[in-house]
């Protein structure tokens, strides 16, 4: 059981906006940590998505936004496209933990 | 642009040991952290270990704690994970992975499946 909290699955039609939660407690994303979030798509490796609670690194679109309030963050994807079908999973760290922590993931689905 | 490649993954018995190596380049291997993260069949991902860039700090997952070991060696660019007394519940691909900056993994490698079984 994931310390962080997401929903397993979203779904979607193409070009419609998607968010996935994440949420956490006051030992960890309301503690001030940030939240970095990966795409993995299917049978490849994990990718950064966005870090430091709201920023995109080189090359990923801006389709994509992160945010963060209180205890929970949330990942949007608008304009919803057939190659965003993926897992995502968020990431933080725990004042109770020498080490980083993942949430369960969440699959997005394009109908 | 970083590589990390990832080796040494099999099939082994419980209780056996393997090691894994992750060779990196394109990038200034001693200057950054570097992890083992870990996906089981059909899960999600669970973070196993970081050493950080000047090998004086070790950290570990609470399920893989006294049992595996974390090390690089920066005239190799490699990092490895030495993993003792391996349990069923090992069984996953292993994805060695660079810091952008602390706790951020920034670059991945593809991974090598380890299955613990007999």
């Amino acid at each position: 059981q994931s310390v962080l909290t997401q929903p397993p699955s979203v779904s979607g039609a193409p070009g419609q906006r998607v968010t996935i939660s994440c949420t956490g407690n006051t030992s960890n994303i309301g503690a001030g940590y940030d939240v970095n979030w990966y795409q993995q798509l299917p049978g490849s490796a994990p990718k950064l998505l966005i870090y430091g609670n709201i920023f995109r690194p080189s090359g990923v679109p801006d389709r994509f936004s992160g945010s963060k309030s209180g205890t929970s963050a949330s990942l949007a994807i608008s304009g919803l496209q057939a190659e965003d079908e993926a897992d995502y999973y968020c990431q933080s760290r725990d004042s109770g933990l020498s080490g980083l922590m993942f949430g369960g993931g969440t699959k997005v689905t394009v109908l | 642009q970083a590589q990390l490649v990832e080796s040494g993954g099999g099939v082994v018995q419980p209780g056996g040991s393997l090691t894994l190596s992750c060779a990196a380049s394109g990038f200034s291997f001693n200057s950054y952290g570097l992890h083992w993260v870990r996906q089981a069949p059909g899960k999600g991902l669970e973070w196993v270990a970081l050493i950080s860039s000047d090998e004086h700090n070790k950290y570990y997952g609470e399920s893989v704690k006294g049992r595996f070991t974390i090390s690089r060696d920066t005239s190799k660019k490699t990092l490895y994970l030495q993993m003792n007394s391996l349990r069923p519940e090992d069984t996953a691909v292993y994805y060695c992975a660079k810091d952008r900056v602390e706790w951020e993994l920034g670059a991945w490698g593809r991974g090598t499946l380890v299955t613990v079984s007999s």
